[in-house]
C-alpha cells in the first residue's frame, strides 16, 4: 500500500525567504506526482504535476522536483510572500483510474 | 477555476438519517471522485467514477454509496449516517485524456449529531 509522508508538518518563515517542502512515498511505481495548495476552509488548488518520466516542473516562483527511484519530491518556493501561507499537499498517482494517495500536508506560514 | 459545485455546502443531520451530497461539473470530465478530509488522516478516497454508471470503491467506502447517471453529476449517499462520518467531503474531477490533474470542488462540511 502506497504511503505518502510530508515533512515538516508545519513551517514558519519570514517573508522573502526561499524554502523547500519535502514529500516522500514508499512505492516508486508511480505515474505522476501532484502538488496542491489548500487555503483554510477551501478546496484544493492544483499547483504542479510531474509525470514519472520528468525530473522537474516550474510555475512562476514554484519548482517541483521528482526523484522516483528514491521516492522523493521537493517543492521549492522562491522569495516567499505572506500570500503563500497555506497548507501544501503532495499526492501520488500509482495505479489505474487516476487515483491519488495524499500526504497529510505541510502548513506554511510566511510572516510579514 | 474548473466548473465544480458541491451541494449542500454545510449540513447538520442526526445519526441514522440518510444523507446525499451532490457534485456537479460543467467541464465534461470523465473521472469524478469523492474524498473525505479529517484531521490526522488527510484526504482519503471514498469512491470514484470513470464514466456514466461506472463506479468503484476507494480506501474508505464502507457506509457510502455513489451513483452517476449523467456525466455532470456524481452523488454520494450516506445510507445511515454515523458520527464517524462527520467530516469535510470534497469532490474532484479529472479529464482522463492525458491530463491527470485533479480539480477540486469547494467542499461540504457534514456534521452528524
Amino acid at each position: 500500500k502506497q504511503e505518502v509522508t510530508q515533512i515538516p508538518a508545519a513551517l514558519s518563515v519570514p517573508e522573502g525567504e526561499n524554502l523547500v517542502l519535502n514529500c516522500s512515498f514508499t512505492d516508486s511505481a508511480i505515474y505522476n506526482l501532484q502538488w496542491f495548495r489548500q487555503d483554510p476552509g477551501k478546496g484544493l488548488t492544483s499547483l504542479l504535476l510531474i509525470q514519472s518520466s520528468q525530473r522537474e516542473q516550474t510555475s512562476g516562483r514554484l519548482n517541483a522536483s521528482l526523484d522516483k527511484s528514491s521516492g522523493r519530491s521537493t517543492l521549492y518556493i522562491a522569495a516567499s510572500q505572506p500570500g503563500d501561507s497555506a497548507t501544501y499537499l503532495c499526492a501520488v498517482e500509482g495505479g489505474s483510474n487516476y487515483k491519488l494517495t495524499f500526504g497529510k500536508g505541510t502548513l506554511l506560514t510566511v510572516n510579514p | 477555476d474548473a466548473g465544480i459545485t458541491q451541494s449542500p455546502r454545510h449540513k447538520v443531520t442526526e445519526t441514522g438519517t440518510p444523507v446525499t451530497l451532490r457534485c456537479h461539473q460543467t467541464e465534461n470530465h470523465r473521472y469524478m471522485y469523492w474524498y473525505r478530509q479529517d484531521p490526522g488522516h488527510g484526504l482519503r478516497l471514498i469512491h470514484y467514477s470513470y464514466g456514466v454508471k461506472d463506479t468503484d470503491k476507494g480506501e474508505v467506502s464502507d457506509g457510502y454509496s455513489v451513483s452517476r447517471s449523467k456525466t455532470e453529476d456524481f452523488l454520494l449517499t450516506l445510507e445511515s449516517a454515523t458520527s464517524s462520518q462527520t467530516s469535510v467531503y470534497f469532490c474532484a474531477i479529472s479529464p482522463g485524456t492525458g491530463d491527470d490533474t485533479q480539480y477540486f470542488g469547494p467542499g461540504t462540511r457534514l456534521t452528524v449529531l
